[in-house]
């Protein structure tokens, strides 16, 4: 299976700053990356696919960028509502594995 | 509007079968690029995905060989519903498990839509 690894861990920033997470695969998963957010008790929600696409719906100070192997989530302009856990995932092969998650939390 | 909705026991024993039923609405997993599947939570740890079946009923299991041989999941699409079953639970199986859909032909594993999860503790 391929392993995913979310750094940091946890970050702690201020409304309106801009704040990047990197997520890596333990092998090249082209750009089969997706990036979701889950707030505490809730379901995860799709923020970004195919490692720079925006979901519907989605705010557009949520980009994402990489390939192969490296890739990061930025936010810019933290809003209050952008404080949450955030976690990677590849879709490259089965199984789809996720990154541990990367919680932001307001400094 | 899509929405998932899972449904099961809270509260099962250990070494019985939990059986979760995903009701889902606003789309049909009759029409071709549809998938659902089941990823689970446990508490404070990270998601981790479980089985996955598409609208030409194929169907994928996790690789953990702890769960392969116990998990089944199957569809009614009369019903819109997706079940999963799992024998012999344990408790390290407590999580919150949720059924989501992936609607990208050529992206089976982006999840779109999740459904709200339902919490399963496993204790005597």
């Amino acid at each position: 299976d391929i392993q995913m690894t979310q750094s940091p861990s946890s970050l702690s920033a201020s409304v309106g700053d801009r704040v990047t997470i990197t997520c890596r695969a333990s092998q090249s998963i082209s750009s089969y990356l997706n990036w979701y957010q889950q707030k505490p008790g809730k379901a995860p929600s799709l923020l970004i696919y195919a490692a720079s696409s925006l979901q519907s719906g989605v705010p557009s100070r949520f980009s994402g960028s990489g390939s192969g192997t490296d890739f990061t989530l930025t936010i810019s302009g933290l809003q209050p509502e952008d404080f949450a856990t955030y976690c990677c995932q590849q879709g490259f092969s089965t199984p789809p594995t996720f990154g541990q998650g990367t919680r932001l939390e307001i400094k | 509007q899509v929405t998932l909705k899972e449904s099961g026991p809270a509260l099962v024993k250990p070494t019985q079968t939990l059986t979760l039923t995903c009701t889902f609405s606003g789309f049909s997993l009759t029409t071709s690029g549809m998938r659902a599947t089941w990823i689970r939570q446990p508490p404070g740890k990270a998601l981790e995905w479980l089985a996955r079946i598409d609208w030409d009923d194929r169907k994928y299991y996790s690789s953990s060989t702890s769960l392969k041989t116990r998990l089944t999941i199957s569809k009614d699409t009369s019903k819109n519903q997706v079940v999963l079953t799992m024998t012999n639970m344990d408790p390290v199986d407590t999580a919150t498990y949720y059924c989501a859909r992936s609607s990208i032909a050529a992206r089976p594993y982006v999840f779109d839509i999740w459904g709200q999860g339902t919490m399963v503790t496993v204790s005597s």
